[in-house]
């Protein structure tokens, strides 16, 4: 947690995008991930990005990394009720032990 | 065949008692990971093991400890259980960068 925030609620219409945010503290992260949690179930990898990227496209998810300012951010185009989780941002370093946030839980209304 | 699989689903016990959790993975991965996630959904490493070599996080007290059989088993032993330890646990493996968990298991010590 501390170590990784992530703001806790986003509600958003079906149809339009998400934008779930990030920020961490450690500069010396080497991967940023998304993992998703369906209630009841593990966590999905989403998508992740390397330190040295700005952007990655998957789909209908896009991921932003602004290094300098340690914020990450997952786009979700054409957001569908399948979509309501929660999403969770993690980072690590070299040792690939991932540090989580406390999860940003999606509503996605009709 | 489901890649990375925890037994038992749900775990409901008694203050005192001894037990386990197992996880396998059938990626081939070198590396697994146990970690906890709490009533929050907050979630935390408890440990990675690696090639025999077992990193532990120093928050986790000494009655939980890991057991490997061989490289595609990580099961989680655990002694005289506590109220505090009622959680949710995930097992991971990973060849690297991605970490790929297991369902869960839904531990409630009474």
């Amino acid at each position: 947690g501390e170590d990784v925030e992530q703001s806790l609620f986003l509600s958003v219409r079906e149809g339009d995008s998400s934008v779930i945010n990030c920020t961490y503290t450690d500069s010396s992260s080497t991967y940023l991930y998304w993992y998703k949690q369906e209630p009841g179930a593990g966590l999905q990898l989403l998508t992740y990005i390397f330190s040295n990227m700005d952007m990655k496209q998957d789909q209908r998810l896009t991921v932003l990394l602004n290094k300098k300012d340690k914020h990450l951010s997952l786009r979700i185009a054409d957001t569908q009720t399948g979509d309501s989780a929660i999403y969770f941002c993690a980072e690590s370093r070299d040792d690939y032990t991932l540090s989580f946030g406390a999860g940003t839980t999606v509503t996605v209304r009709a | 065949d489901t890649a990375v699989s925890q037994t038992p689903k749900y775990l409901v016990t008694q203050m005192g008692n001894d037990k386990s959790i197992k996880c396998e993975q059938n990626l081939g991965h070198d590396t697994m990971y146990w970690y906890k996630q709490d009533s929050k959904k907050f979630l935390k490493i408890m440990f990675s093991y690696n090639n025999k070599e077992l990193i532990i996080n120093e928050t986790v007290p000494n009655r939980f400890s890991p057991k490997s059989p061989d490289k595609a088993h990580l099961n989680l032993h655990i002694n005289s259980l506590e109220l505090g330890d009622s959680a949710v646990y995930f097992c991971a493996s990973s060849p690297g960068a991605e970490q790929y968990f297991g369902p869960g298991t839904r531990l409630t010590v009474t």
